[in-house]
């Protein structure tokens, strides 16, 4: 099983709708969770950290659920500027590492 | 401002030379990343440092080195041993262990 595991895209969704990606994590003793948005041939950006009781900014929101192992990120309201690759990032215990999904692909569609 | 600044930007190599990648950061983070990004795939860690004078390879070190002999500064070389460079390459630095990672533009490296 991968360290992190993201849904497979791409997503194509019309303005308006509400998009939800999933990301599953293996390692139980996992402490911090990000959601990086990364466009095309640009460095990632953080977009919100996760945290166990959930965040909300805006039309995003972040889900942490430990018990099984995994972290969801809402958007409502698609809008165009909303395409890009989202990376879902995982920091494990002691001096290693962030550790990357591969990233799901939106496309966000007029 | 603060930030992590990569150069340059673009960088061609011809088949068996040495290039060095400069990345820099005035952030005072203490820890440095250097990561590969491949068309449509994840990105895949080379080398990192939590500490000036130290540093550990990553997931596919092979054919990269690197030095971390300034806080600011981590060079990554590629060297003629990596047999397919052409790659966006990541700089990334953290001020601790488990806080969000903060990154660079990118290099985009071709080899000619």
């Amino acid at each position: 099983r991968k360290e992190v595991e993201q849904d497979p895209g791409p997503f194509n969704v019309p303005e308006g709708a509400t998009v939800a990606f999933n990301c599953t994590y293996s390692n139980s003793a996992s402490q911090s969770f990000f959601w990086y948005r990364q466009d095309c041939r640009k460095e990632p950006k953080l977009l919100m950290s996760v945290y166990s009781s959930g965040n909300e900014d805006g039309r995003f929101t972040a889900q942490l659920n430990r018990a099984s192992q995994y972290i969801s990120l809402l958007i409502r309201d698609s809008k165009l500027s909303d395409s890009a690759t989202y990376l879902c990032v995982v920091n494990n215990r002691g001096n290693t590492p962030l550790v990357f999904g591969k990233g799901t692909r939106l496309s966000v569609i007029a | 401002d603060g930030g992590i600044t990569q150069s340059p930007k673009y960088l061609f190599r011809k088949e068996g030379q040495n290039v060095t990648l400069s990345c820099e950061q005035n952030l005072n983070h203490d820890a440095m990343y250097w990561y590969r990004q491949d068309p449509g795939q994840g990105l895949r860690l080379i080398y990192y440092s939590q500490i000036v004078n130290d540093f550990q390879k990553g997931d596919i070190a092979e054919g990269y080195s690197v030095s971390r002999e300034k806080k600011e500064s981590f060079p990554l070389t590629v060297t003629s041993a990596q047999k397919n460079p052409t790659a966006f390459y990541l700089c990334a630095s953290t001020p601790t262990a488990h806080t969000e990672a903060f990154f660079g533009q990118g290099t985009r490296l071709t080899v000619v």
